[in-house]
């Protein structure tokens, strides 16, 4: 079974400093994985997204992700933190090797940027 | 830019009642989803659906439960008799194929419908 852990429910960033939302994940196959941004009463947007090839993949609003296979993590991380980037981020895989197309999302975690 | 859009944006029931979710996904878009989320909780699969029939479910999605793309462009959940744990916002999905092996492409979600059940 596939799962997603997101361990900070809450991440706090001063606005120009880098910030990082952590991610593991659990697959029996090679995963693909992505990270969705909610703001308040929105849906899902997503930001981006990782298949195969580069372990850094970059995304939109400056966003961008490592995927690290030794260590099942998908950190999203930017090195300039916006007080608009503040917001629920939520974490995401799925298992291509079960046949299915569906995403077992993590918990979330809410990004806090202060001025 | 398109985007997958659901109505309403507000549903509220009483107990025992059915209810109709509509989406209508991106149009060029091949597979489509329902996902819900319960109040604090995190986000949760429901079904998906290809080709004129489900192609996974969940645990979640009982007999309570159907999906239905009636006419081309929408695409429907039914709860036929709701109760009160159904009460969560509930999000469409889609998501198109572009070929190849590793051709995933991602899911645009809607706005969600927010279901109250009373």
């Amino acid at each position: 079974a596939q799962s997603v852990a997101q361990p900070e429910d809450q991440v706090n960033v001063a606005e120009g400093n880098p910030l990082t939302v952590k991610c593991t994940y659990s697959v029996s196959g090679n995963p693909y994985l992505f990270w969705y941004v909610q703001y308040p009463n929105r849906g899902l947007q997503f930001l981006l997204k990782y298949i195969t090839g580069d372990n850094l993949v970059k995304g939109s609003y400056g966003f961008e992700a490592e995927f690290n296979k030794s260590q099942t993590s998908f950190h999203l991380k930017k090195p300039s933190a916006l007080v608009s980037d503040s917001a629920l981020y939520f974490c995401a895989v799925r298992d291509p090797s079960g046949g299915g197309n569906k995403l077992t999302f993590g918990t979330g975690t809410q990004l806090k940027v202060e001025l | 830019e398109p985007e997958v859009t659901q109505t309403p944006s507000h549903q509220v029931t009483q107990m025992g009642q059915e209810v109709i979710l509509r989406c209508v996904p991106i149009s060029n878009h091949l597979y489509f989803y329902w996902y819900r989320q319960i109040l604090g909780q995190k986000v949760e699969f429901l079904v998906s659906f290809y080709n004129n029939e489900i192609s996974e479910k969940s645990e979640i999605f009982d007999d309570q439960f159907s999906v239905e793309r009636p006419d081309g462009s929408n695409f429907t959940l039914k709860i036929r008799s709701t109760k009160l744990e159904d009460s969560a916002m509930y999000f469409c999905a889609s998501s198109g194929y572009s070929g190849g092996v590793h051709s995933y492409n991602e899911q645009f979600f809607g706005p969600g419908t927010r279901l109250t059940v009373l």
